[in-house]
């Protein structure tokens, strides 16, 4: 069974860039949930996506948004970078209606300068 | 509204017993999470507790829920250094969407 991945590990950009995140859920979950860490703190919720769907969103604002792929991964998309989007981009991944398990990635780690 | 809380850091010796406490607001919430991380890594599920349930006992683990109070602890038997990490309680608040607290750093001393 592989266990959730992200790419990449770390990122560094500049403000006003725009960047991509990868999950790959863990072999026979349908949900993925992105979360940010900000240093020192616990994770925030970003959204969720299950079946290709927006499926909830945290307190984040229209320019972080997400994909999900038919073979439930997903991606991570931040526009307009801002200092405070410095961050580690954990996602998550569960087998909706079935199991409140949810495996975490290793992150990505996020530096905007 | 939904506030996890946490107190900040714990400080064992090896051997002893680590309680460590999280208190969550939302009476709603169905199943209360506890994460362990280790610098530099993601999040590693521990155990979780069903909200009907008082305790739940997992090997080294043992996690107490008080529903009446919102307090939720877990209690980690003859901790090890390797066990030094922080700590994350969570509460789900619907949709799988976890809110998690303000961590737990303990530190573990041979």
């Amino acid at each position: 069974e592989t266990g959730v991945t992200q790419s990449p590990t770390h990122l560094i950009k500049t403000r006003g860039q725009q960047v991509t995140l990868r999950c790959s859920s863990q072999s026979g979950h349908n949900t993925v949930s992105w979360y940010q860490q900000a240093l020192g703190q616990g994770p925030q919720f970003i959204f969720q996506y299950y079946r290709e769907e927006e499926n909830g969103r945290g307190n984040f604002p229209p320019r972080f948004s997400g994909l999900q792929f038919p073979n439930y991964s997903s991606e991570l998309n931040v526009n307009a970078l801002e200092l405070d989007d410095s961050a580690l981009y954990l996602c998550a991944s569960s087998l909706a209606g079935i199991s409140y398990e949810q495996y975490f990635g290793p992150g990505t780690r996020l530096t905007v300068t | 509204g939904e506030d996890v809380e946490q107190s900040l850091f714990l400080s064992v010796r090896e051997g002893d017993s680590s309680v460590i406490n999280c208190t969550y607001t939302d009476s709603s919430s169905t199943y209360l999470y506890w994460y362990k991380q280790e610098p530099g890594a993601g999040l590693q599920l521990l155990t979780y507790i069903f909200s009907n349930m008082d305790m739940k006992q997992d090997q080294r683990l043992t996690v107490l829920l008080n529903k009446k109070d919102k307090h939720l602890s877990l209690r980690i038997a003859d901790t090890q250094t390797g066990d030094s990490a922080i700590y994350f309680c969570a509460e789900n608040t619907g949709f799988q969407k976890l809110v998690f607290g303000t961590g737990t750093r303990l530190l573990v001393s041979p």
